[in-house]
């Protein structure tokens, strides 16, 4: 079965600085990979997407995220962290080779300090 | 526009009182999906649909059931709530292996 762990809750960043958003995931085929945000009382949102080809999937408001197939991840970054980039920011897998659902991990809370 | 509505937004209900929140689409997707949130458990999936009259259980059915008649629509009811299905509920629709569209969520309160 596929997953998907995001192992910090929490991760705090001063504006300016880089950040990181960390996922890994676990699938029998090919995953498909994507990163979501969640503003606060709003939806989720579509931040960036992998699917094929090149490893680093630049995305909305200047977010990237970097597949490594070798440690099975799929990290969240950002040259320059805003304070408006604060939010709960989920990364979801679903597995290439089969009509399965989408698996989101538990989501992490990045906090931008001023 | 390209939406996914919910609806009602906000409730509050008592123990068993049937209910069902709607979903709609209007973007033609196959793929559409129930999740909830909540504090420290993140996005958990209740429901999913690959196609008209196709549907699966997700990771928390135990409570819900949905219906999948039309390719717009996948309301999901709660035919016996319980305060343990108080929680935010999302509704998400999208091709199979491409990116999900968020409704704007419905709070649940079971008292």
């Amino acid at each position: 079965a596929q997953s998907v762990a995001q192992p910090e809750d929490q991760v705090n960043v001063a504006e300016g600085n880089p950040l990181t958003v960390k996922c890994t995931y676990s699938v029998s085929g090919n995953p498909y990979l994507f990163w979501y945000v969640q503003y606060p009382n709003r939806g989720l949102q579509f931040l960036l997407k992998y699917i094929t080809g090149d490893n680093l999937v630049k995305g909305s408001y200047g977010f990237e995220a970097e597949f490594n197939k070798s440690q099975t991840s799929f990290h969240l970054k950002k040259p320059s962290a805003l304070v408006s980039d604060s939010a709960l920011y989920f990364c979801a897998v679903r597995d290439y080779s089969g009509n399965t659902p989408l698996v989101f991990g538990k989501g992490t809370r990045l906090s931008v300090i001023a | 526009e390209a939406q996914v509505t919910q609806n009602p937004r906000y409730l509050i209900t008592v123990t068993g009182k049937k209910l069902t929140v709607t979903c709609s689409q209007n973007m033609n997707h196959e793929y559409m999906s129930w999740y909830r949130q909540d504090p420290g458990l993140g996005l958990r999936q209740i429901y999913y649909s690959m196609n008209v009259e196709v549907t699966d259980k997700g990771d928390v059915p135990e409570g819900y059931k949905v219906s999948r008649k039309e390719k717009r629509n996948f309301p999901l009811i709660l035919e016996s709530p319980s305060p343990n299905q108080t929680s935010l509920y999302f509704c998400a629709s999208g091709r199979l292996v491409d990116t999900q569209y968020f409704g704007p969520g419905t709070r649940l309160t079971v008292l």
